[in-house]
C-alpha cells in the first residue's frame, strides 16, 4: 500500500531535549515536505526537499533540521525544543514537485512542555 | 504564488450538491488548481486538479473559467462524512512549494 509513515504519532517532551521525527515513503518520489498545523494559521511548510541532499527552507524553518540522505526518508530534527514549537506535524512527498497530487502521513503531535 | 480566497464555512445537506467557490485574481499562466480535503486529526487528502475548463473524477469535478482568476469545487450529493476542511491551492507545477490558506469548513448535515 502507498504509503507515508511518520513516527512517533503523540510525543510529550521537555524544552531542550533533542527529538527527530521519522518520516518514510515507500512510493519513491522525489519530493517531500513537511508543515506544521496551528489553530487558526492552517498548515505551514518548514522544509522541503526536491531530492536526496537537496533541502531548502519553507516559511516557518527557525528551530528545525532536516536531511535527505535517502530518497524515501525525510526526518525532522528539533534539535532544541522549545513550547512554540507544539503543534500537529505533516510529512508529504509527491511524485516529482509539489504541483503534483501530495500524499500527506497520518500526523505527529508534539507537545513541548 | 496567487494568493487564494475561499469562504471560510459552509453549511450543507445530506443529499445536496454543494459548491465552494476560491478566487485567486492573481494566478500565472503556469499555475494550476489543486484542492485538498482534510478531516480532524488527518493529513490532507489529494481531491482534483486543474487547469482550465472543467475536470471531472469519481469524487469531484472542478470549473474554471476561462480567466481562471477564480474555480468551483463542486460536490455532488455530500454524505455525512464530506464534513471536513476543503483548501483551494494555486500551484507551480514547476515551482518549490505548496501554500495552504484557512479553507472552507464544510458541516453536512443529515
Amino acid at each position: 500500500e502507498a504509503q507515508v509513515t511518520q513516527n512517533p504519532r503523540y510525543l510529550i517532551t521537555v524544552t531542550g531535549k533533542k527529538l527527530t521525527v521519522t518520516c518514510s515513503q515507500n512510493m519513491n518520489h522525489e519530493y517531500m515536505s513537511w508543515y506544521r498545523q496551528d489553530p487558526g494559521l492552517g498548515l505551514r511548510q518548514i522544509y522541503y526537499s526536491m531530492n536526496v541532499e537537496v533541502t531548502d527552507k519553507g516559511d516557518v524553518p527557525e528551530g528545525y533540521k532536516v536531511s535527505r540522505k535517502e530518497k524515501r526518508n525525510f526526518p525532522l530534527i528539533l534539535e532544541s525544543p522549545s513550547p512554540n514549537q507544539t503543534s500537529l506535524y505533516f510529512c508529504a512527498s509527491s511524485r516529482g514537485s509539489p504541483g503534483e497530487p501530495q500524499h500527506f502521513g497520518d500526523g505527529t503531535r508534539l507537545s513541548i512542555l | 504564488l496567487a494568493k487564494t480566497t475561499q469562504p471560510i464555512s459552509m453549511d450543507s445537506y445530506e443529499g445536496q450538491e454543494v459548491n465552494i467557490t476560491c478566487s485567486h485574481n492573481n494566478i500565472a499562466t503556469n499555475d494550476y488548481i489543486t484542492w485538498y480535503q482534510q478531516f480532524p486529526s488527518q493529513g490532507p487528502r489529494f481531491i482534483i486538479q486543474g487547469y482550465k475548463t472543467k475536470v471531472t473524477n469519481e469524487v469531484a469535478s472542478l470549473f474554471i473559467p476561462a480567466d481562471r482568476k477564480s474555480s468551483t469545487l463542486s460536490l455532488p450529493r455530500v454524505s455525512l462524512s464530506d464534513t471536513a476542511v476543503y483548501y483551494c491551492l494555486v500551484v507551480r507545477w514547476a515551482g518549490n512549494m505548496l501554500t495552504f490558506g484557512g479553507g472552507t469548513r464544510l458541516m453536512v448535515k443529515p
